[in-house]
């Protein structure tokens, strides 16, 4: 089943350690995303990508980095976690179909630094 | 101001109520608009997708866009204690990224 894979779900980690967020999708998808998400706050892009060894940083500024070394995998790092690094990190993918693109979401990883 | 306005609520209604939930937006290159559903803690799912203006239906779900009034409105039917999520407008232009309103969020009681 074609589908996007966030891990971990929750990640609870102390401050200054280097953390990987994984993502991963089955459906084909070139274009893939990470929005930031705070509880009950709007979504916030930070990186995307529109293809292998393509990568641009979004709107809101994020100290994390990503790669796309593969069409279906997009990880994000952060060096060295802080406790403002507290958040909901989605990922997406977007279908290629039509010219209004539709964002497919995986279910997200909460990240809580202590 | 930002390009795209929703009320954040939350909107409280009871079971069977009919919800409208709105959001307006000022690019008029806007040519699609979708709507998608999020519940709590997890990711965006998408629940209606539109081009241009006109009227949508999916079940007990209407989608409506207004373009000379910069105007989108999701309507449910007969709402349910399992439609209580966020619900989040977006749009866009031909090859553009997404532009997301900031939610509402919908209580539906029992």
């Amino acid at each position: 089943e074609a589908d996007i894979y966030q891990t971990p779900r929750y990640l609870v980690i102390g401050t200054g350690k280097k953390i990987t967020l994984e993502c991963s999708q089955t459906m084909g998808h070139d274009k893939m995303y990470w929005y930031q998400q705070d509880p009950g706050m709007e979504l916030h892009l930070i990186h995307y990508s529109y293809g292998v060894n393509s990568t641009e940083k979004g709107d809101l500024s994020s100290e994390s980095t990503v790669s796309r070394i593969r069409t279906e995998h997009f990880p994000l790092t952060l060096e060295s976690a802080r406790p403002s690094h507290t958040s909901q990190y989605l990922c997406a993918s977007s279908d290629p179909g039509g010219l209004g693109e539709k964002l497919f979401f995986g279910s997200g990883t909460q990240l809580s630094v202590l | 101001q930002k390009e795209v306005e929703q009320d954040p609520g939350p909107l409280s209604v009871p079971e069977g109520a009919i919800v409208s939930l709105n959001c307006t937006y000022s690019n008029s290159a806007f040519q699609y608009f979708m709507w998608y559903r999020q519940y709590s803690r997890k990711g965006p799912e998408l629940l209606m997708y539109t081009y241009s203006s006109g009227n949508k239906e999916d079940g007990r779900f209407t989608a409506q866009v207004d373009k000379s009034s910069k105007y989108i409105s999701l309507f449910i039917r007969d709402s349910q204690p399992s439609d209580s999520a966020t619900y989040l407008c977006a749009m866009t232009r031909a090859g553009n990224m997404l532009t997301f309103g900031g939610g509402t969020r919908l209580m539906v009681k029992p």
